[in-house]
């Protein structure tokens, strides 16, 4: 079974750019969930999606947004870039259920100039 | 409320020896807690994970120690490898269905396991 892919794995934007982040999940998981990964704050919930509805945000400014497609795939998009977004973006997908394990992929690196 | 408070922030341990990192926790509403070590480069990858109605999981050489009366739970690696040498993150999530992808991460242990 493939695990969790996230492209790009690595981008480099300038301040006030946008980005847009894409997570393939594990065949037949229906959720899936973004965090922000950095030296400073660590692993931070930033937003789920479960059957192509955001069900949990993390607090995030609006500049962070996602959706979910119907095949489960997800995107998360940042909008006007600061400096303190440069960070490790993680996707992790799961099965439904209070026992559902997350998967995280390996991660999109972030870097804004 | 929301936070789960790791230690030690960095962590040598010699080849063979144990090595034991603790977390705490406020929100008796978490009834789930994972363990998940994450190599430079790679996402996190879960270790192991504990339920509240029971006090002790163990997985080779992984162990999970769970006192609820005191929240905390603490990850003892025994007989720690070079290969152990990793970040290491515990985490915690409140038992509801609709909150399957949200965890609640410690700072995370830097492990070094010198040969």
């Amino acid at each position: 079974k493939a695990g969790v892919t996230q492209t790009p794995r690595y981008l480099i934007k300038t301040r006030g750019q946008q980005v847009t982040l894409s997570c393939s999940p594990i065949s037949g998981h229906r959720s899936v969930s973004w965090y922000q990964q950095t030296p400073g704050q660590g692993l931070q919930f930033l937003f789920e999606y479960f059957s192509e509805t955001q069900r949990n945000k993390g607090n995030f400014p609006g500049r962070f947004s996602g959706r979910q497609f119907s095949n489960s795939r997800s995107e998360m998009n940042v909008s006007t870039l600061e400096l303190g977004d440069s960070a490790l973006y993680l996707c992790a997908s799961s099965s439904q259920g209070a026992a559902g394990e997350l998967f995280f992929g390996e991660g999109s690196r972030l870097t804004v100039l | 409320q929301q936070q789960v408070k790791q230690s030690p922030q960095s962590l040598i341990v010699q080849k063979g020896g144990i090595s034991i990192i603790n977390c705490a926790y406020e929100n008796t509403a978490f009834d789930y807690f994972p363990w998940y070590q994450q190599f430079p480069g790679k996402g996190p990858a879960l270790l192991i994970a504990i339920r509240p109605d029971v006090s002790e999981k163990k997985e080779g050489r992984f162990t999970i120690s769970f006192n609820k009366s005191a929240k905390q739970f603490s990850l003892h690696i025994m007989d720690s490898q070079p290969g152990d040498s990793a970040t290491y993150f515990c985490a915690a999530r409140k038992g509801d269905s609709s909150n399957t992808g949200k965890l609640i991460f410690g700072q995370g242990t830097t492990l070094q396991v010198k040969p």
